[in-house]
């Protein structure tokens, strides 16, 4: 089942401005990670955040997490066409599943020179 | 460590045909997932494994597909027969404990079409 929502689901920007996707979650889970998807790759992991953290960062990635409104944002500022992928959220069911990752539909991101 | 290896990178099959899709993981890893991409329905998990073992194949959409893992290094995906909803990427990926702390590290796919 899916447990992730992105939303928006496309996203088109200029290069120098910030991007913020969001992402929206159903039950309770342990962590909520990021991840990329460059046209015809497979996907690689940005961040990981868990349920107590409230926001991290990495390079110029930020994300939080609200778990009292089970929902995520990831900000890429100062974006560069190299950013143009799909964005997927991702979350850790603490039930029936375990231990794997749940994906949402991806928001697309096209940052354009 | 090169990374997961997905084969092969393309398949093109008729439909009834029997498709293998084959994955070898990170080295270490003990978790090993396989996951299906298509643009109506996202990525959903097919079935993941751990030390060898399936662990939840709830995912798997109906007893044409198959999976195995017979040992540390080696899984195989099977669709017998094969059908024109079956087309899609299919994804391999691998963790180290799991991914309630750590991440998955995904194989570049399988796009598989069936005509």
């Amino acid at each position: 089942s899916q447990q992730g929502e992105e939303d928006p689901q496309a996203l088109s920007i200029q290069e120098g401005e910030n991007a913020t996707m969001n992402c929206s979650y159903k039950t309770s889970i342990n962590n909520l990670q990021w991840y990329r998807q460059n046209s015809g790759r497979g996907l690689v992991h940005l961040i990981l955040i868990r349920s107590n953290e409230r926001e991290k960062h990495s390079g110029r990635l930020r994300v939080t997490l609200d778990t009292s409104k089970k929902s995520s944002s990831l900000l890429i500022t100062a974006s560069r066409a190299a950013d143009t992928a799909s964005y997927f959220c991702a979350t850790d069911e603490l039930a029936n599943s375990g231990y794997a990752l749940n994906f949402g539909k991806g928001t697309s991101l096209l940052v354009t020179p | 460590d090169a990374g997961v290896i997905q084969s092969p990178r393309h398949e093109v099959t008729e439909m009834g045909q029997e498709v293998t899709l084959r994955c070898k993981p990170i080295s270490g890893h003990d978790y090993l997932f396989w996951y299906r991409q298509t643009m109506m329905r996202g990525l959903e998990l097919l079935i993941y494994f751990n030390n060898n073992v399936p662990i939840d194949d709830s995912g798997m959409p109906e007893d044409r597909f198959s999976a195995k893992m017979p040992n540390a290094s080696f899984s195989t995906l099977k669709i017998q027969p094969s059908e024109p909803r079956d087309s899609a990427v299919y994804f391999c990926a691998s963790s180290l404990g799991g991914t309630v702390d750590t991440e998955a590290f995904f194989g570049q796919g399988t796009r598989l079409t069936v005509v």
